[in-house]
C-alpha cells in the first residue's frame, strides 16, 4: 500500500489567481491522477500524471487551465490557474502500483473561489 | 462521463442491519471496484473483484458481480455507525488503466 500526503487540505482564493496543489507518495507508484469532485458528485478524471512528460488530459479539461507536473514517481503538482467560482471543488490526487488495480489517494483539496 | 450507476443514491439503515449497494456498467470491465469516502475527504479503497470472479469477500464486505447483466452489489453486514460515509463503485475498462467512477451510494448508520 501507498500514503499519499496532499496539500493544502482546503483554501479560500480570490477569483482571478492560480492554486498549485501538491502530492507526495512514500513510495513508487507507477501511475499518479488528478481527479475533480464537485459536491456531492462523483470524482471526474481531470488527467494521467506522466513521469517527466506532458500529462494526458481527459475531455473537457486542457493544460492552459488545470498544469500538472510529475517531475520523479513519487511527486506531483496540479495547477488550478485563472480560477472562477465554477473551480470551487475538491482536488483529488491518487496513485496505483500495479496498472488499473487499487488506487491510493490524498485526503483531497477543498478549494473555494470568491 | 460516469460509467458507474449506484443505486441507492442515498440508504439510511439502524446499526445492526444490513446495507446493499448497487452499481450498474455499461461496458466491457477488467474489474470492478468499491471505495468508501467519509465526509468530501480521500477514498479508500475496499475491494476489488476481477471480471471472471463472481463473489468475493473481505470482513463484513461482500461483493457480487454479473457481467451478463452488467452490474454489482456491496453488501455490508452488521452495519456500525461507523460505516457511515459515501461509497463508490469504479470500473476499469478493458484495455485501459483509469478507473471510471459511479455516483456513489450515501450510507447512514444511526446507532
Amino acid at each position: 500500500s501507498a500514503v499519499i500526503s496532499q496539500k493544502p487540505s482546503r483554501d479560500i482564493c480570490q477569483r482571478g489567481t492560480s492554486l498549485t496543489i501538491q502530492c507526495q507518495v512514500d513510495s513508487q507508484v507507477t501511475m499518479m491522477f488528478w481527479y475533480r469532485q464537485q459536491p456531492g458528485q462523483s470524482l471526474t478524471l481531470i488527467a494521467t500524471a506522466n513521469q517527466g512528460s506532458e500529462a494526458t488530459y481527459e475531455s473537457g479539461f486542457v493544460i492552459d487551465k488545470f498544469p500538472i507536473s510529475r517531475p520523479n514517481l513519487t511527486f506531483s503538482t496540479l495547477t488550478v490557474s485563472n480560477m472562477s467560482p465554477e473551480d470551487s471543488s475538491i482536488y483529488l490526487c491518487s496513485g496505483t502500483g500495479v496498472v488499473g488495480t487499487e488506487a491510493f489517494f490524498g485526503q483531497g483539496t477543498r478549494l473555494t473561489v470568491v | 462521463s460516469q460509467q458507474g450507476e449506484e443505486d441507492p443514491q442515498a440508504l439510511s439503515i439502524q446499526e445492526g442491519e444490513n446495507a446493499t449497494m448497487n452499481c450498474s456498467y455499461k461496458t466491457s470491465i477488467n474489474n470492478l471496484q468499491w471505495y468508501r469516502q467519509n465526509s468530501g475527504r480521500g477514498l479508500v479503497h475496499l475491494i476489488l473483484i476481477r471480471s471472471n470472479e463472481r463473489e468475493k469477500h473481505s470482513g463484513r464486505l461482500r461483493v457480487t458481480l454479473d457481467t451478463s447483466k452488467k452490474s454489482s452489489s456491496l453488501l455490508i453486514t452488521a452495519s456500525r455507525a461507523a460505516d457511515t460515509a459515501s461509497y463508490f463503485c469504479a470500473t476499469v475498462n478493458s484495455g485501459y488503466s483509469t478507473l471510471t467512477f459511479g455516483k456513489g451510494t450515501m450510507l447512514l448508520v444511526s446507532p
